[in-house]
């Protein structure tokens, strides 16, 4: 049971690039969410979603785009990095309430 | 607007003691409020879930409590050793609509040998 993969683990773009971090997991959870981490600013929700074909906007969802397409798998895609995406990415999935989380993935834009 | 404040940033303890992390939160209509572990360049470990209706759990030498009139939760740590270092986060889940957990900023323990 691998509970929540995400990669990759680290990543540099230069600003204008595009990249889509994968999170995927295998305990059947309809809820998935992603956060980003960030010095002095805490964990912050960037989108979620309640189940596949679902998706909604947490408290910072510009210049991200979400899909799910199945219960397994909840891409995260930049379509233009800039620095201020500079993070390190977690995704999370949930059941009865509990929250389960990747290892993380470090991005910086340069 | 829910805030979660957790006080203090940073603790140093010795080996053996017993320790409490506090977590305080604005607004006490709040679903559940979650206890998690980070390690340097990890990500966050479930350690206590403790729902709107329960006033503690306990999971080995961890015990949380919760009071939603006081809108304050506490993680008793028992018995530290230099394996509990990390940063420890509370969050909370609010009812309604709202998917999000809202988190403090955490604490960061280190127990010295």
């Amino acid at each position: 049971n691998a509970g929540v993969t995400q990669t990759p683990k680290f990543q540099v773009l230069k600003t204008g690039q595009s990249m889509t971090l994968q999170c995927a997991q295998d305990m059947n959870h309809e809820y998935m969410s992603w956060y980003r981490q960030d010095p002095g600013m805490g964990l912050r929700l960037i989108h979620y979603s309640v189940g596949a074909g679902i998706t909604d906007q947490g408290e910072v969802p510009n210049g991200y785009n979400v899909s799910r397409s199945t219960t397994e798998d909840f891409p995260l895609r930049l379509l233009s990095a800039a620095p201020s995406q500079t993070s390190v990415y977690f995704c999370a999935s949930r059941a009865g309430g509990e929250l389960f989380f990747g290892e993380g993935s470090r991005l910086t834009v340069l | 607007k829910q805030e979660v404040t957790q006080i203090p940033a940073a603790l140093s303890v010795p080996e053996g003691e017993n320790l409490v992390l506090n977590c305080s939160f604005t607004d006490s209509a709040i679903y559940n409020l979650q206890w998690f572990r980070q390690d340097p360049g990890k990500g966050l470990t479930s350690l206590l879930l403790i729902q709107s209706s329960q006033r503690e759990q306990t999971s080995g030498r961890l015990n949380a409590s919760l009071d939603k009139s006081s809108g304050r939760s506490t993680l008793y740590i028992a018995a530290s050793q230099p394996g509990d270092s990390a940063t420890y986060l509370c969050a909370v889940k609010d009812y309604g609509g709202a998917q999000k957990l809202v988190f403090g900023q955490g604490t960061r323990l280190t127990i010295n040998p």
